[in-house]
């Protein structure tokens, strides 16, 4: 079955200790994407990637960093998380053409305390 | 920066009546500009996608249309059902071919009730 795979679901940590989100999709999609979405502040990109090496920045990348290394894995890495960043968070992806509708993960929910 | 915005935030319909959701932004150089439903608790699920090029898109009930000079979309979802409660998300994704397109904003979606 075609899918985008993230894990945890659900995670809570502490302030500081770092945290890795993977994100899996078996579609040979060439982009990706993350975003986290808020209560009134809807969905936000954080990061995005159009091919194997190649990242850039979302709107909110602050506190986040991501890696490339291959096609298929695009994971979320928080050095020091802190509470700001709990948040519901998605990862995305899609071939990148004009054409190609986004295939979205079924979330992961994280909670800094 | 592209600003996107989903007029009205919620929307209570009875069974049966027709479904207008709109979508603006405010720069007109897009890629394609998509349209996804979300139920509570879960992922975004793609609706439809209009390319730049396009003027409409249509699947079964729902029928998207763009128009870019004014910076608009709607969905239509004809002949609403209970089953299409859920809330609506617009997304536009920028169209410099330097490979900003990547760069997607999200509208902050409508929530949609359909009563029996």
């Amino acid at each position: 079955e075609a899918q985008v795979t993230q894990n945890p679901r659900y995670l809570i940590t502490v302030t500081g200790k770092k945290l890795t989100v993977t994100c899996s999709q078996n579609m040979n999609h060439e982009y990706m994407s993350w975003y986290r979405q808020d209560p009134g502040l809807g969905l936000r990109q954080i990061y995005y990637s159009m091919n194997v090496e190649v990242t850039d920045k979302g709107d909110v990348p602050e506190g986040y960093k991501v890696s490339r290394k291959e096609k298929r894995n695009f994971p979320l890495i928080l050095e020091s998380p802190s509470p700001n960043q709990t948040s519901l968070y998605f990862c995305a992806s899609s071939f990148g053409s004009a054409g190609s509708p986004l295939h979205f993960g079924n979330g992961t929910r994280l909670t800094v305390t | 920066k592209q600003e996107v915005t989903q007029i009205p935030a919620a929307l209570s319909v009875p069974e049966g009546e027709n479904l207008v959701l709109n979508c603006s932004f405010t720069d007109s150089a897009i890629y394609n500009l998509q349209w996804f439903r979300q139920d509570p608790g879960k992922g975004l699920t793609s609706l439809l996608l209009i390319q730049s090029s396009q003027r409409e898109q249509t699947s079964g009930r729902l029928n998207a249309s763009l128009d870019k000079s004014s910076g608009r979309s709607t969905l239509y979802i004809a002949a609403s059902q209970p089953g299409d409660s859920a809330t609506y998300l617009c997304a536009v994704s920028g169209g410099d071919l330097n490979g900003s397109w990547g760069k997607l904003q999200f509208g902050a979606g409508t929530q949609v009730v359909v009563t029996p």
